[in-house]
């Protein structure tokens, strides 16, 4: 099993432009999540997800989009990206929101925005 | 809201000697979650504190939910330069609300050979 798998693992963006950034899990898990993480602010939750189908916000949502059409598939996506947006992004997911689980945390995404 | 210290935020040791790292929350937690962040990687599990003053350990690692279940910690005894990253304490965010996992702002440990 690959586990998270995120891509891509670096990439630089001019202010104002889109992306996605992709996650996807093979271990048929129910909950999935993405943080991002800044020096000093720990991962701070962006947005989760419980099930193919429902997503909710978490402490910093704003600028950011998601769906889950899959169960193993959970991207995130920068609308209109800004240099505050600079951080190292995680994906993680678990069995299921109930459980806790283990997080299990892909490799990480490195943006910078310009 | 629920507001979830961790402290200190960096700690430099010498190999050989302990580490701690306390996570204080402001609200009683249904349980904890820690996990350790090598530098340049990402955060793996390491425990889960569930009950009342319950202590658990690995090898050199002990992990300690205090009785009022608002704090826990983390002893490393005889650090290694293997232990050197970040840990972070993970409670569920609001104290027990299944779904979201907050984290602290972590501990950066050094160890100095």
């Amino acid at each position: 099993n690959a586990g998270v798998t995120q891509t891509p693992k670096f990439q630089v963006l001019k202010t104002g432009q889109s992306m996605t950034l992709q996650c996807a899990q093979d271990m048929n898990h129910e909950y999935m999540s993405w943080y991002r993480q800044d020096p000093g602010m720990g991962l701070r939750l962006i947005h989760y997800s419980v099930g193919a189908g429902i997503t909710d916000q978490g402490e910093v949502p704003n600028g950011y989009n998601v769906s889950r059409s899959t169960t193993e598939d959970f991207p995130l996506r920068l609308l209109s990206a800004a240099p505050s947006q600079t951080s190292v992004y995680f994906c993680a997911s678990r069995r299921t929101q109930q459980d806790w689980s283990p997080l299990h945390f892909g490799n990480g995404t490195r943006l910078t925005v310009t | 809201g629920q507001q979830v210290m961790q402290i200190p935020q960096y700690q430099h040791v010498q190999e050989g000697e302990d580490f701690t790292t306390y996570c204080n929350s402001s609200t009683t937690l249904s349980n904890i979650q820690w996990y350790k962040q090598r530098p340049g990687g990402h955060p793996v599990f390491l425990i889960q504190l569930v009950k009342s003053g319950e202590v658990k350990k690995q090898k050199r690692l002990t992990f300690q939910f205090g009785e009022a279940k608002k704090n826990s910690s983390l002893h490393i005894t005889a650090t290694q330069t293997t232990d050197v990253g970040t840990y972070f304490c993970a409670p569920p965010a609001g104290g027990t609300s299944y779904g979201k996992l907050t984290f602290g702002q972590g501990t950066i440990l050094t160890v100095h050979p």
